[in-house]
């Protein structure tokens, strides 16, 4: 099946310092990846929808100057954590899906990011 | 109001022994997909299963079945011949939506944690 990759899978950064977080898709083209974050022993709550070659969509709530998105290509969609502090700290994780899926199955994500912020 | 409900925080079944993980969905969508999806501590999201609503039959992927009421509007995931490396998170996971357009995230259910004791 596709493969999604995310990297890094840990982190830990200090405070303040900026932290980019990178998923690719493998082995097909992805319009469309989702950024996703995981609370502990939470659900995932969407962050934001990346569109390839235009602005991302935020879900209200999420500061798009802190979280900074970029799609550049059909394989890669990149998030970064600007001045992070320790409420940041949390579980990050993407999805993406092919460019020509038809069948509306399944949504590939990526291993996911545990950034710590100290 | 939550459109995926997952009312089991937590649920134990002995090893080789059927369980059923309960999952409701509230949508006004006449099309949509429902998904099941593992998840163990290392944090990846397993891709189990999945239903569309048009599909009269229930899915079956191995152990792995969903039952599909859909006038209820529910979709519990049932895992035949539990086994210790069940043990995990399972979220229920609805994209809303017309067939193909791909471009909808997930909204996830709030998880229930299933541990499979020998």
């Amino acid at each position: 099946g596709a493969v999604v990759s995310q990297h890094p899978s840990r982190v830990i950064c200090k405070s303040g310092t900026s932290v980019k977080i990178e998923c690719r898709s493998l082995d097909f083209q992805a319009t469309t990846m989702f950024w996703y974050r995981q609370f502990p022993k939470k659900s995932l709550m969407l962050m934001a929808t990346s569109n390839e070659g235009s602005k991302a969509t935020y879900e209200q709530g999420v500061e798009k100057d802190k979280f900074l998105i970029n799609h550049a290509s059909l394989t890669l969609s990149t998030l970064t954590v600007t001045s992070a502090h320790p409420e940041d700290s949390s579980f990050y994780i993407c999805s993406a899906r092919e460019a020509l899926d038809r069948s509306n199955t399944e949504a590939f994500f990526g291993q996911g990011t545990r950034l710590t912020v100290v | 109001a939550q459109k995926i409900t997952q009312t089991q925080p937590g649920m134990f079944v002995q090893e080789k022994e059927a369980v059923t993980l309960d999952c409701t969905y509230d949508t006004s969508d006449q099309s949509y997909g429902l998904f099941w999806y593992k998840q163990p501590s290392s944090g990846e999201m397993i891709f189990l299963i999945y239903q569309g609503s048009y599909d009269e039959q229930n899915a079956t992927e191995g152990r792995y079945s969903l039952n599909f009421q859909k006038a209820r509007k529910s979709a519990n995931l049932v895992i035949s011949a539990s086994q210790l490396g069940d043990s995990a998170m399972y979220f229920c996971a609805m994209r809303e939506g017309r067939r193909g357009t791909g471009r909808r995230a997930l909204t996830f259910g709030s998880g229930t944690r299933l541990q499979v004791q020998p």
